[in-house]
């Protein structure tokens, strides 16, 4: 069954220091991933999918399927970072169903 | 382009009574996704459409929750009898084939 693990969820670090939001996934077909944020109260907006392999805010994410994981990182975190971030799986294949990680809760400290 | 404009933005409502949310989708996008978001479960996939032919309604919880939709413009996610449990953010999504989801701003639930 397609499952998608955050394992964190709360990740709290200082404005300037690394972040990786970790991100496991489990699934039989040829996996597509995606990371979506949150800002408070916002709606969810795409940041990057792996297929793009770009860079989207610093961000970047690079998909590791010996270890089927997708994990978000950043060189240096910005308190404007503070946000909700999805790992989403494409579930669906042709369909193209999302299925969501529960998040984590990314804070950044000034 | 407005983007996947939902209405209402914030509901309350008594148990027991018959809520509507409300979706149009972005012009021109052919699959729409209705998503429930909780602190607990996180975002949960209710239902999604495909060319306003319902693929996959696996994940609406009970038969007190049903959504339609009647065209390309217009979805709507009902909960008849709605419970304090229902209360959620409720989500909408489309896409065109080939691109990404676009989601809508949300319709915070709450049953009281």
């Amino acid at each position: 069954a397609q499952r998608v693990t955050q394992p964190e969820k709360l990740l709290s670090v200082f404005k300037g220091a690394p972040v990786e939001l970790k991100c496991n996934y489990s699934y039989s077909g040829s996996p597509e991933l995606f990371w979506y944020v949150q800002y408070s109260r916002q709606r969810l907006q795409l940041l990057l999918r792996h297929i793009s392999r770009e860079s989207i805010k610093g961000f970047t994410a690079d998909l590791n399927k010996g270890e089927t994981s997708f994990h978000l990182k950043k060189p240096f975190a910005q308190e404007e970072d503070s946000a909700m971030y999805y790992c989403a799986l494409n579930s669906g294949g042709s369909n193209y169903k999302l299925t969501f990680g529960k998040g984590t809760l990314l804070t950044v400290n000034p | 382009d407005a983007g996947v404009i939902q209405s209402p933005r914030h509901e309350v409502t008594e148990m027991g009574q018959e809520v509507t949310l409300r979706c149009k989708p972005i012009s021109g996008h052919n699959s729409l996704f209705w998503y429930r978001q909780t602190m607990m479960r996180g975002l949960e996939l209710l239902i999604y459409f495909n060319n306003n032919v319902p693929i996959d309604d696996s994940g609406m919880p009970e038969d007190r929750f049903s959504a339609k939709m009647p065209n390309a413009s217009f979805s709507t996610l009902k909960i008849q009898p709605s419970e304090p449990r229902d209360s959620a953010v409720y989500f909408c999504a489309s896409r065109v084939t080939g691109g990404g989801y676009t989601f809508g701003s949300g319709t915070r639930l709450t049953v009281v």
